[in-house]
């Protein structure tokens, strides 16, 4: 099985400019999410997505779009990169979400790692 | 506010237990998990715990909650050289979407 796949995995950008950060999980997962990994900050929700057709804001979303193209897909933009995104950005993935029952563990990607100059 | 913290380094020799710490502040009942992260990989969910709950056995690995002092620790028997990583805690109030991660312990391990 696959699980939570991310693409691209290295990407280098220059001040200003755009790009997607691509996500798809085959485990039918209902809620996805985008994290960014800084050094001694742990990770920090970006964006979430409970369910196909909605997203809403984390802790960080200024500087960034999502959309929910499909129940499998959620892809993170970019659309004027600055140097404080440079970061390693994980896609993750639960079955539900907000549920009061069941431990509804996170299923994570590999890693995209942005840099901005 | 919620909040989950953790130290950031911890050393041990190969062949002793290892235990990382952490502390959390939601005062409601919560899961708490712990993932590992391998250089260059994603997390990886090692187990997890309910708040009703005081310990959780996994092979080598023993998870304790202290309630009342909002302490969760994980303890790993026999660590090996395979189990330097980073290690998160992290908690999830039920009825919400809210992982809150902490900044995450850096294990290493010596032969």
């Amino acid at each position: 099985n696959a699980g939570v796949t991310q693409t691209p995995k290295f990407q280098v950008l220059k001040t200003g400019q755009s790009m997607t950060l691509q996500c798809a999980q085959d485990m039918n997962h209902n809620s996805m999410y985008w994290y960014r990994q800084d050094p001694g900050m742990g990770l920090r929700l970006i964006y979430y997505s409970a369910s196909e057709g909605t997203t809403d804001k984390g802790e960080v979303p200024n500087g960034y779009n999502v959309s929910r193209l499909n129940k499998r897909e959620f892809s993170l933009r970019l659309e004027s990169a600055a140097p404080s995104q440079t970061s390693v950005y994980f896609c993750a993935s639960s079955h539900t979400s907000g549920t009061r029952t069941g431990a509804n563990v996170l299923t994570f990607g590999a890693g995209s790692r942005l840099t901005v100059l | 506010g919620e909040d989950v913290e953790q130290s950031l380094f911890l050393s041990v020799r190969e062949g002793d237990s290892s235990v990382i710490n952490c502390t959390y502040t939601d005062s409601s009942s919560t899961y708490l998990y712990w993932y590992k992260q391998e250089p260059g990989a994603g997390l990886q969910l090692l187990t997890y715990i309910f708040s009703n709950m005081d310990m959780k056995q996994d092979q080598r690995l023993t998870v304790l909650l202290n309630k009342k002092d909002k302490h969760l620790s994980l303890r790993i028997a026999d660590t090996q050289t395979g189990d330097s990583a980073i290690y998160f805690c992290a908690e999830r109030p039920p009825g919400t979407y809210k992982y809150i991660f902490g900044t995450g312990t850096r294990l290493k391990v010596l032969a």
